[in-house]
């Protein structure tokens, strides 16, 4: 496989549940992120990794927890959420320092809180 | 803190040009990007500006001027595949990025 992926690709919980996010990047990049997209608001930057160290934790609730155990895998650990929480969670991986900055995007997990 | 700005939707024809502006206030400031995406999609990457300038890329164009906290996405020959949201992003420290809220572009034959 190549690019960034990642599973599932939809999820259904309910507020008690716990269940992660998980994301892949076959691309050699040391910078992962977390990113949540609501309707009609602006992607929110949730947590950056950097060589396997957060560097940013984006005031997000601790409901969300992350974790890199490696430069190529990033998880998102969800418990006790809120219907709010419904979104598009996006995972991107860049390689800083590179001429344009670019960040691949993987598909997204679209997260329902019932 | 930072904040941007863009239009929430634009409309335009076939064949067309359109230019989607971006605003932006940021306690840093490394570049100026842009990206695509289409519904059900991720998003992609179109250009990142560093420098004050226009950079072309086949039929987008992108302009920065780091002095006003202005840029532009320009799109020429505008096709019916191009119908999808645009957002403007600012790198504001090494390695992370703020995101405006997109500007949805609707192209009509």
């Amino acid at each position: 496989e190549t690019g960034v992926t990642q599973t599932p690709r939809h999820l259904v919980m309910g507020m008690t549940n716990k269940k992660s996010l998980k994301c892949e990047q076959h691309l050699g990049h040391n910078a992962m992120y977390w990113y949540k997209q609501s309707a009609k608001k602006p992607l929110e930057l949730m947590f950056v990794y950097s060589l396997e160290e957060r560097v940013e934790n984006n005031s997000v609730p601790s409901r969300f927890s992350p974790e890199c155990p490696n430069s190529s895998h990033l998880f998102l650990h969800l418990h006790t959420l809120q219907p709010e929480d419904s979104a598009l969670y996006l995972c991107a991986s860049s390689q800083p320092g590179d001429t344009n900055n670019e960040q691949f995007f993987g598909p997204g997990t679209r997260l329902t809180v019932l | 803190g930072q904040s941007l700005e863009q239009p929430s939707e634009v409309t335009a024809v076939e064949g067309a040009i359109v230019q989607i502006n971006c605003t932006y206030q940021t306690s840093g400031f490394y570049g100026l990007s842009w990206y695509q995406q289409h519904d059900g999609g991720a998003p992609t990457f179109l250009s990142y500006n560093a420098l004050d300038g226009l950079e072309e890329t086949g039929r987008f164009s992108s302009f920065l001027s780091r002095s006003d906290s202005y840029g532009y996405l320009l799109l020429q020959e505008l096709q019916m595949k191009d119908s999808a949201s645009y957002f403007c992003a600012v790198l504001y420290n090494f390695n992370k990025f703020y995101f405006g809220s997109g500007t949805k572009l609707n192209v009509k034959p």
